[in-house]
């Protein structure tokens, strides 16, 4: 079985740009979570849906968005880009509500903005 | 606020040379406790999952262990492929996860 997958796996872009990453969880997962993983420094949570709803928020700028569709895959929006959004998305999913269930995350997208 | 400290950053040894990582969380209500393993550049694999204080987990030569205000991940004789940055989690009730830096291992031949 595939596990979760990202594209694209790595993106350059210059700051003041858009940026769109996306998500597909592992088959019959409900639940996906997004985490920003600065080098050298632990996942920090961005957003968690579940069953197309917004369950969570971290503390992030409101430049970051994201959205579940029907089908449970998820995208990540960041609007004008800083330099200091150079990190490794991440994108988890659970097979059932993440408050019960472990969390399977995918390779991730590295980012960089120059 | 939810915190996740881990001690060494950083941790080399030799093969077959036992050692134990630690995780020491600040949380309001621990429902459960997470390790991972992360390899450069790729996303956190799942280990463990702990939900009270003296609870054991075992994964070949991975063991986890929780008390009230932390966690140990012993590895005992590790081998090269162990090598990677371990991960700690914690999740509080009706919480998203909190992660901790990392411990990077370095297990030499």
């Amino acid at each position: 079985d595939a596990g979760v997958t990202q594209s694209p796996t790595h993106l350059i872009k210059t700051r003041g740009q858009h940026v769109t990453l996306r998500c597909s969880p592992i088959s019959g997962h409900k639940s996906v979570s997004w985490y920003q993983q600065v080098l050298g420094q632990g996942p920090q949570f961005i957003f968690q849906y579940y069953e197309k709803e917004e369950r969570g928020r971290g503390n992030f700028p409101d430049r970051f968005s994201a959205r579940q569709f029907p089908n449970y895959s998820s995208e990540l929006n960041v609007n004008a880009l800083l330099l200091g959004d150079s990190a490794l998305y991440l994108c988890a999913s659970s097979g059932g509500d993440p408050e019960y269930n472990e969390q399977f995350f995918g390779p991730g997208t590295r980012l960089t903005v120059l | 606020e939810d915190q996740v400290t881990q001690s060494p950053e950083a941790l080399r040894l030799q093969e077959g040379e036992s050692s134990s990582l630690n995780c020491s969380y600040t949380v309001s209500g621990l429902r459960r406790l997470f390790w991972y393993r992360q390899d450069p550049g790729k996303g956190p694999e799942f280990l463990f999952t702990l939900y009270s204080a003296g609870e054991e987990k075992e994964k070949e030569r991975l063991k986890a262990t929780l008390t009230k205000k932390e966690s140990f991940l012993h590895i005992t004789a590790p081998k090269p492929e162990d090598s990677a940055t371990y991960l700690c989690a914690v999740q509080g009730y009706g919480q998203n996860f909190v992660f901790g830096p990392g411990t990077r291992l370095s297990v030499l031949p």
